[in-house]
């Protein structure tokens, strides 16, 4: 069964920094694309980054590009999302989720998230 | 970036109702278009790939057409567990955009 749990949220005062990570089970890490979603409380989702299987390409949303950075291990089949200058806008849930080209790209798997509060 | 603009915000039906959600656009993504769903407090999941491909174990009662810039997602007989919000994505290129949910309520 493929597994994705992300861990490491919390909360941060405005201008911190926090480090997620996405622990994964139940298939070939190394063989797939990953991707960091947000979603503030009672709002909707946000891609914001993207990162490929050889780690030859990576992407950001502009509301993220230059304070987050994303990577990934694949010997220990986890990825993270290493997030600086944090600002009261990044609240919100965190979920990894693993890319699939099939027909397209799509979200085939998601973590539960981890809640990430910016706040003083 | 592609705008995605999903109507109606939010609808209400019943059960064993027929549901259909649209979601369009800003340019044309040609089939590159993705539909979850997502219940309160839980991560969204995977309904339709590819415009109307069906994910593996998500029940035939849940389609998905369209092409270009216009896209539906038909729930055919609303059941219980169909009651969340409902997320159109494009694939087309990034930013990955998401259509802003359309909850569906029971009535």
């Amino acid at each position: 069964e493929v597994q994705l749990v992300e861990s490491g949220g919390g909360l941060v005062q405005p201008g911190g920094s926090l480090r997620l990570s996405c622990a994964a089970s139940g298939f070939i890490f190394s063989g797939y694309s990953l991707n960091w979603v947000r979603q503030a409380p009672g709002k909707g989702l946000e891609w914001l980054a993207y990162i490929s299987s050889s780690i030859s390409t990576i992407y950001y949303a502009d509301s993220v590009k230059g304070r987050f950075t994303i990577s990934r291990d694949d010997a220990k089949d986890s990825l993270y999302l290493e997030m600086n200058s944090l600002r009261d806008d990044d609240t919100a849930v965190y979920y990894c989720a693993r890319g699939r080209g099939s027909n397209g790209y799509n979200f085939d798997s998601w973590g539960q998230g981890t809640l990430v509060t910016v706040s003083s | 970036d592609i705008q995605m603009t999903q109507s109606p915000s939010s609808l209400s039906a019943s059960v064993g109702d027929r549901v259909t959600i649209t979601c369009r656009a800003s340019q044309s993504i040609i089939t590159y278009l993705n539909w979850y769903q997502q219940k309160p407090g839980k991560a969204p999941k995977l309904l339709i790939f590819g415009a109307s491909f069906l994910q593996s174990g998500v029940p035939s009662r849940f389609s998905g057409s369209g092409s270009g810039t216009d896209f539906t997602l038909t729930i055919s007989g609303l059941q219980p567990e169909d009651f969340a919000t409902y997320y159109c994505q494009q694939s087309y290129n990034t930013p990955y955009t998401f259509g802003q949910g359309t909850k569906v309520e029971i009535k």
